[in-house]
């Protein structure tokens, strides 16, 4: 597909247990973004990648967060230790150029995390 | 104080009314101005940019009043399509991340 590809669309896990949620984003994008919502909040940033580096990681709540692009294109967001404040839908965005120039993220469906 | 805000509503109107959304950001500095559209259980879609002179895409207005950090959307002649949450999204400065505001949920009735 041409769109941003998150996997898994659902996960549920217990309260202390790692999580891995994937991004894939269109194809030459080279900016990527993570957010994440709750129910009746707007995303809230987290982490933007320029290529392969973090470029602004202050949305992070926590030292459990951590995320990586590698090679510059799919970006893996990890959670270790998750608790229930943890559960919300993860957005994962991708733009073409450096930075958000044009305002145009392309959103991909998230991911739903549920901590029990 | 949130960087970015917006009356949750919900807004309810008929179907043909003119509804207005206000929203209101903390940094001056700030460089650029989105509304975005979330349909329910749906990811976030860009609608249009604000303009410091204001600008117009069919029946939707956006304007920007960066004396007051105050942005709207306005929507003439509402159609049920247009229900969905509308977030107000700010770019503190060139490039990077956007902010967005906590969205402001219309429902046109018929």
């Amino acid at each position: 597909g041409a769109g941003v590809s998150q996997t898994p669309s659902n996960k549920v896990t217990e309260k202390g247990k790692y999580v891995e949620l994937r991004c894939d984003p269109i194809s030459g994008h080279t900016a990527l973004y993570w957010y994440r919502q709750s129910l009746g909040q707007g995303p809230e940033f987290l982490i933007y990648f320029q290529g392969t580096g973090a470029a602004d990681d202050s949305g992070l709540p926590n030292d459990r967060f951590f995320a990586v692009r590698p090679e510059g294109s799919v970006s893996t967001l990890k959670i270790q230790r998750t608790e229930r404040g943890d559960s919300a839908v993860y957005l994962c965005a991708s733009s073409p150029s450096g930075g958000s120039n044009t305002g145009e993220l392309f959103f991909g469906e998230g991911s739903r995390l549920t901590v029990l | 104080r949130k960087e970015v805000e917006q009356d949750p509503g919900p807004f309810n109107v008929p179907e043909g009314a003119t509804v207005a959304f206000n929203c209101t950001y903390s940094n001056s500095a700030s460089q650029s101005f989105f509304w975005y559209r979330q349909d329910c259980r749906k990811e976030p879609k860009l609608l249009m940019s604000v303009y410091s002179s204001g600008n117009e895409d069919g029946r939707f207005t956006a304007q920007l009043n960066r004396a007051s950090q105050y942005i709207s959307l306005l929507i003439r002649d509402s159609k049920l399509s247009d229900s969905a949450t509308y977030l107000c999204v700010v770019n503190p400065r060139q490039g990077g991340k956007l902010i967005f505001g906590q969205g402001t949920e219309l429902s046109v009735k018929p």
